[in-house]
């Protein structure tokens, strides 16, 4: 247990589908991440939120939408998915400002799109 | 630009043997660096983690090597096991990570 809690778990949708994943860290952090870990590619950044304004989108399709709606709290709306984003979309949180221990990662939601 | 890269993308050991896992990083005003493990199905676990004003440092069966000078950073596990079995990542910069492929471990009997 990291203390960041990520759900579903899983989850299968269609490609007109709209569905959310959520994550949440109980480590009082200030930093929140979304990465995307495909087979065989490096984990890729995708969203960085720092006190809860979002800091970095690292070239992501409109169709992936985050939510920080507090520095707790952060969502990944998904809508109109195509098979290629079917990855493991990983949530990760760090204290920014001061010497830590890096990030630390939830376990993950395995995104399947049919 | 900022680039983490990994030397091998798969790595087959001896359970009790020793490991070595190396990365390679392009940016050299990083000053921190992680190392991370991450298992099937699991999100990356930290491991151990080194700053730029050391070259090397040590955990409970793992050693962290820095070279600064050519830019490269090895994981040493001692006396591995089958637990070790994962993917390991290096990463810089503790707020914004870039990391590389991953060095698959792979420990047979």
């Amino acid at each position: 247990e990291t203390g960041v809690t990520q759900t579903p778990r899983h989850l299968v949708m269609g490609m007109t589908n709209k569905k959310s994943l959520k994550c949440e860290q109980h480590l009082g952090h200030n930093a929140m991440y979304w990465y995307k870990q495909s087979a065989k590619k490096p984990l890729e950044l995708m969203f960085v939120y720092n006190f809860k304004e979002q800091t970095e989108n690292n070239s992501v399709p409109s169709r992936f939408s985050p939510e920080c709606p507090n520095s707790s709290h952060l969502f990944l709306h998904l809508h109109t998915l195509q098979p290629e984003d079917s990855a493991l979309y990983l949530c990760a949180s760090s204290q920014l400002g001061r010497q830590g221990k890096g990030a630390f990662f939830g376990q993950g939601t395995r995104l399947t799109v049919v | 630009g900022e680039s983490v890269g990994l030397h091998l993308p798969t790595l087959s050991v001896q359970e009790g043997d020793n490991s070595i896992i190396n990365c390679a990083y392009s940016n050299s005003a990083s000053d921190y660096f992680i190392w991370y493990k991450q298992e099937s199905g699991k999100g990356p676990q930290f491991i151990i983690d080194i700053r730029s004003n050391m070259d090397k440092r040590q955990g409970q069966r793992v050693t962290v090597l820095l070279n600064k000078t050519v830019k490269h950073l090895s994981l040493q596990i001692a006396a591995t096991q089958p637990g070790d079995s994962a993917v390991y990542f290096c990463a810089e910069n503790p707020d914004k990570l870039i990391f590389g492929t991953g060095t698959r471990l792979q420990v047979f009997p």
